[in-house]
């Protein structure tokens, strides 16, 4: 069956350095992947969407990358503040109309 | 432009009660989605529409029912809530790309 897995484990890290959050898929293709952010208590939000025949994408602070030979995606957050603290979320789909499949999410914990 | 709007936020049901969760989406999408968020299990798709008057099943859907009558509008419901539904359920709505998520509807059935 198809899977989608990140790290459960919550990434601590000091402010300045780079985050990145690793995304593994399995047992299919996904014609795409996202990336959303989600804080305590409130609904995900919409970071940076990657496209299989894309490598690398930026948005401000935040980059993404594909490896479909990997079967993975990594998350970067460079300089990284306490504000980036918050849950990332992957999320991929084989289909071209918008069903996606979520990870469980990781945990960033950025410090002072 | 409000976005996601999910009423209510909270609700506690008794075991065997009913309810419906209304969803209602400013943005002119086609697609809306209902999801459940169970700690360590991330969101799990429970039903979907990719259009008004139509629905699909998602990967959660045993104990739900949903309705697209109108397209900014998207209910889900419970005939007989059971304690293994207290979650978290989100509202989002999109296309092919970005979904915009609601801020959710804490539900504690006991």
């Amino acid at each position: 069956s198809q899977k989608i897995e990140q790290n459960s484990e919550a990434l601590n890290i000091q402010e300045g350095k780079t985050a990145t959050l690793t995304c593994n898929y399995t047992n299919y293709s996904p014609a795409y992947l996202q990336w959303y952010r989600q804080d305590p208590g409130r609904g995900p939000v919409f970071l940076l969407l990657i496209r299989e025949n894309e490598k690398e994408k930026r948005k401000e602070r935040l980059k993404v990358t594909f490896d479909t030979t990997l079967k993975q995606s990594l998350f970067h957050i460079t300089a990284s503040q306490p504000a980036d603290s918050a849950t990332y979320l992957c999320a991929s789909s084989g289909d071209s109309w918008g069903k996606l499949q979520f990870g469980a999410g990781t945990q960033v914990v950025v410090t002072p | 432009n409000a976005g996601v709007t999910q009423t209510p936020k909270f609700r506690v049901l008794k075991t065997g009660q009913s309810m419906t969760l209304l969803c209602a989406q400013d943005m002119n999408h086609e697609y809306m989605y209902w999801y459940r968020q169970d700690p360590g299990m991330g969101l799990r798709l429970i039903h979907y529409s990719v259009g008004e008057g139509t629905t699909a099943k998602g990967e959660v859907p045993d104990g739900y029912n949903v309705s697209r009558l109108k397209k900014q509008n998207f209910l889900l419901g419970l005939e007989s809530a059971a304690p293994s539904q207290t979650s978290v359920y989100f509202c989002a709505s999109g296309g092919e790309g970005a979904q915009y998520f609601g801020p959710g509807t804490r539900l504690t059935v006991t």
